[in-house]
This record gives structure tokens, sequence and C-alpha cells, in this order.
């Protein structure tokens, strides 16, 4: 099946510093979504991106599709405290029986110490 | 306030018994999803439905059971044949308006199997 390689697996850092990841498919995908999951909780989308190269902001947040289609990152900048949680990058191909199905990378562990 | 519901929160089991987990939403959303998470892992697909009295079976299907009487409504069914079930479970739900619409999740049921 179809997977993701999302990088890094966790992350400490400072308030007020800058934070990347990314996502790596083995195979194209139509939308690229990023989430982020509070602990006890389900995923809240943060952005979503349906065309390659495009690149949207969503506050203190910029997330990109990649041009191959097979990527995307998403960047935080001037990290608060709040930015605490698990980020999920997720990818989703169009038509026949994966209509609407996503495909999950591991996730981003973010821990910011103030 | 429209939304995805999943009861209980937490819930407790011996093995060998079958456990239904609930979710209802009133987004009158189409599509609805289960997925399962354990830790370092993403999100993985158990079994979706994209219109009532139908669905199909995700990547890891074996063990569970789901039915599509209503559209508000898919529960999941972990039965004693699902080797590890103790695991964060998440529902999901989408309109299927347009290729990419991103998945609204509920916030999740941990289930406890001792």
């Amino acid at each position: 099946g179809q997977q993701l390689n999302q990088s890094p697996q966790s992350m400490f850092i400072q308030e007020g510093e800058d934070v990347s990841m990314n996502c790596t498919s083995s195979s194209i995908f139509n939308t690229w979504l990023w989430y982020k999951q509070d602990p006890g909780e389900g995923p809240v989308l943060l952005i979503a991106l349906y065309k390659a190269g495009e690149l949207t902001s969503n506050g203190r947040l910029t997330a990109q599709f990649g041009i191959t289609r097979k990527d995307s990152f998403l960047n935080i900048s001037a990290s608060i405290p709040s930015d605490v949680g698990i980020y999920f990058c997720a990818g989703q191909s169009a038509g026949g029986t994966s209509y609407g199905k996503l495909t999950f990378g591991q996730g981003t562990i973010l821990t910011v110490h103030p | 306030d429209g939304g995805i519901t999943q009861s209980p929160k937490y819930l407790f089991r011996k093995e060998g018994q079958n456990v239904t987990l609930s979710c209802e939403q009133n987004l009158n959303h189409d599509a609805m999803y289960w997925y399962r998470q354990d830790p370092g892992q993403g999100l993985r697909l158990i079994y979706y439905s994209q219109i009532v009295n139908d669905f199909q079976k995700g990547d890891i299907a074996e063990g569970y059971s789901v039915s599509r009487e209503k559209k508000e409504s898919f529960p999941l069914t972990v039965t004693s044949a699902q080797k590890n079930p103790t695991a964060f479970y998440l529902c999901a739900s989408t309109p299927l308006e347009h290729s990419g619409s991103p998945l609204h999740f509920g916030n999740g049921t941990r289930l406890t199997v001792t």
C-alpha cells in the first residue's frame, strides 16, 4: 500500500523558535492535509493543499504541496507553548475506490519549552 | 453545534468479549471512517463507508465489523478475533462534495482490553 514517511519523529524546541517538518510519499497524491492532535483528542485540520506547488498559510503556519506531488512540508514560525502536540501529514488520492481515503504519516511530536 | 460524537471516551473490556464503539455525526456527511491509532504510529484505516448500507474494508479490517444503517451512524464492533484490540479509535466523516474534502474527526474512544 501507499506509505508516508514523516520527519522528524519528535522535536524539542525553545519558545520563539521556528519549526519545520515534512512528509514524503512513494506515491502521488492529489491532496495533502496537515492535522494537529492534542493528547486524548481527535486530530484537527490545520491546512489543506490541493495543487502541486501550492503554498498556503494559516496564521503562523505555512505548508507547501511539493511539485512532484510526492511531498509536503509544514513550517511553524515563532513557536508558543500551545503549539505542543502531534502533527500529522496525510495524503489523499482521488477517484475510484480510494476516493476520500487518507494515508497518514507517523506523526511529529512537538515539545515547546517556555 | 454540528460535529462527530464518539462514545464512550474510555472503555474497558475483558479479553474474549466483543465491544461496540459508537460514532454519530450531525454534519450530513456522506462518508464515514474508522481509524486505529497506536503510540508512535500514524492512523490506520479499519473500515469506511461512502453510502448507507455499504462499507469497505480498510487496511486493518481483520477482527472488526461495522454497519451503516443510517447516514448519521457508523458503529464499530471490536470482536474477540482482534488479537491486539487495545488502542485509541477515531471516527471521521467527510461530505465527499469534491475530491479532497478533508476528514473531520471525533474525539476518540480509548479501548483497553485486559
